[in-house]
């Protein structure tokens, strides 16, 4: 199995513009994560999903940010407009389950910059 | 709420020596508990977890994490570092509940001098 994989792996933008992060779960994964990993704050649970639905999205910061999950092998998290403090790594996670029973297993991030 | 509480940012360690890397939670059962790492550039690795049972637990690379109650705590351990265990270390906790996803520490980092 290629894992969790994610793109684009880094990503510069202009403030104001949209960004897109994508993510592909391990296949067979009910549950689907994404966090924001900063120096300032950690890593943070953004939103996630189980069976495709999304199931606690309160850690999305604001209404620039969403996330869809159009089917059991595709994720996506948008930022729009983007701002410099957006500027952070993004990690997708996938699991069997959301409680941590089996485990997660994580991308390798989206670094993205907002300038 | 849950949370989990890594009083240490940045640790050295010597390479051979020992190490404990510290992480309390707030909860208020015994919830499940990992412990992660994470290289630079990369995603974060499972360690080890604890659900129930035995309260000092094995995992992978050499790694063991103890877990005491009467402290809220889940410290781990390794007798020997190497020099590839240089790393960011996370722990987290999870409810037992269904339906509910890991929130992490803010991580130590560790530094292994030679």
């Amino acid at each position: 199995d290629a894992g969790v994989i994610q793109s684009p792996r880094h990503e510069v933008t202009e403030m104001g513009q949209e960004v897109t992060l994508r993510c592909k779960p391990i296949s067979g994964h009910n549950s689907l994560f994404w966090y924001r990993q900063t120096m300032m704050r950690g890593l943070e649970l953004l939103i996630y999903f189980n069976n495709n639905v999304p199931i606690d999205d309160s850690g999305m910061p604001e209404d620039r940010f969403s996330a869809k999950m159009p089917n059991a092998s595709f994720s996506t998290l948008k930022i729009q407009p983007s701002e410099p403090r957006d500027s952070a790594v993004y990690f997708c996670a996938s699991s069997l389950a959301a409680g941590g029973a089996y485990g997660y297993t994580f991308g390798s991030g989206t670094r993205l910059t907002v300038v | 709420a849950q949370s989990v509480t890594q009083p240490d940012i940045h640790i050295t360690v010597s390479e051979g020596a020992s190490l404990e890397l510290r992480c309390n939670y707030s909860y208020g059962a015994t919830p499940y508990l990992f412990w992660y790492v994470q290289s630079p550039g990369q995603g974060l690795q499972l360690l080890l977890k604890y659900f129930s049972g035995d309260t000092l637990v094995q995992g992978i690379k050499g790694f063991e994490a103890e877990f005491k109650r009467s402290q809220s705590s889940f410290n781990l351990r390794k007798p020997s570092v190497h020099w590839s265990d240089a790393a960011e270390y996370f722990c987290a906790v999870a409810s037992p509940q269904a339906g509910t996803a890991l929130i992490f520490g803010k991580g130590t980092t560790l530094s292994v001098s030679s």
